[in-house]
């Protein structure tokens, strides 16, 4: 399964939104009924950390600023006003399948 | 504290093997499938393997498979990457990476560790 994220790179001035799009190569709906699509947050210099699972589901600790959407093949991930701390890379991720595979990041940058 | 910690990385040579280890602490190991995921220089992610939390079931991406073998010590807590018949390709960081999975049930990499730097090189 092939992911897809757009824009490679944005740069969003603080208390703005942002918001990035991920498109997989097929369905990513699993037997469940759930949709299998992650997103990571990779900060300079740190290792990745989990935002969202199953689509829609934010991770422990995650603040509420940070929403996933979408169904199927299309995918969103949503900061309603960005900070300072939100720069890095985003990646989101499908475990629906193996092998698992990983959009090729978006670069998000502070105004 | 809920903590991953690899070792293991170094400098080798093509068609040289060298061992990754992730040692867990701070919950039940046993109770978490694994994954190790691996960052070359300047690139994304790319998966690498996953291993469940009996070790019935191991996955490998193509670029790896019959090379490298993952496993896992309950006993222990530990998880062990053999990577043999080395490339340069296989130059990345790598991050072992809990995430409790099941048939019906997923809520993600959610502890992930440092990272240890592999460097294939003649």
């Amino acid at each position: 399964i092939v992911m897809t994220q757009s824009p490679l790179s944005l740069s969003v001035t603080p208390g703005e939104p942002a918001s990035i799009s991920c498109r997989s190569s097929q369905s990513l709906v699993h037997g469940t009924g759930r949709t299998y699509l992650d997103w990571y947050l990779q900060k300079p210099g740190q290792s990745p950390q989990l935002l969202i699972y199953l689509g829609s589901n934010r991770a422990t600790g995650v603040p509420d600023r940070f929403s996933g959407s979408g169904a199927g093949t299309d995918f969103t991930l949503k900061i309603s006003r960005v900070e300072a701390e939100d720069v890095g890379v985003y990646y989101c991720m499908q475990p629906l399948q193996t092998p698992y595979t990983f959009g090729q990041g978006t670069k998000l940058e502070i105004k | 504290d809920v903590q991953l910690v690899e070792s293991g990385g170094g400098l080798v040579k093509p068609g040289e093997s060298l061992r990754l280890s992730c040692a867990a602490s701070g919950f039940t190991f046993r109770g978490y499938a694994m994954n190790w995921v691996r960052q070359a220089p300047g690139k994304g992610l790319e998966w690498v393997s996953s291993i469940s939390n009996t070790a019935t079931s191991i996955d490998y991406a193509d670029s790896v498979k019959g090379r490298f073998i993952i496993s896992r010590d309950n006993a222990d807590n530990s998880l062990t990457l053999l990577m043999n018949n080395l490339r340069v390709e296989d130059t990345a960081v790598y991050y072992c990476a809990r995430v409790e999975r099941f048939e019906t049930a997923y809520y993600g990499m959610d502890v992930w560790g440092q990272g240890t730097t592999v460097t294939v090189s003649s």
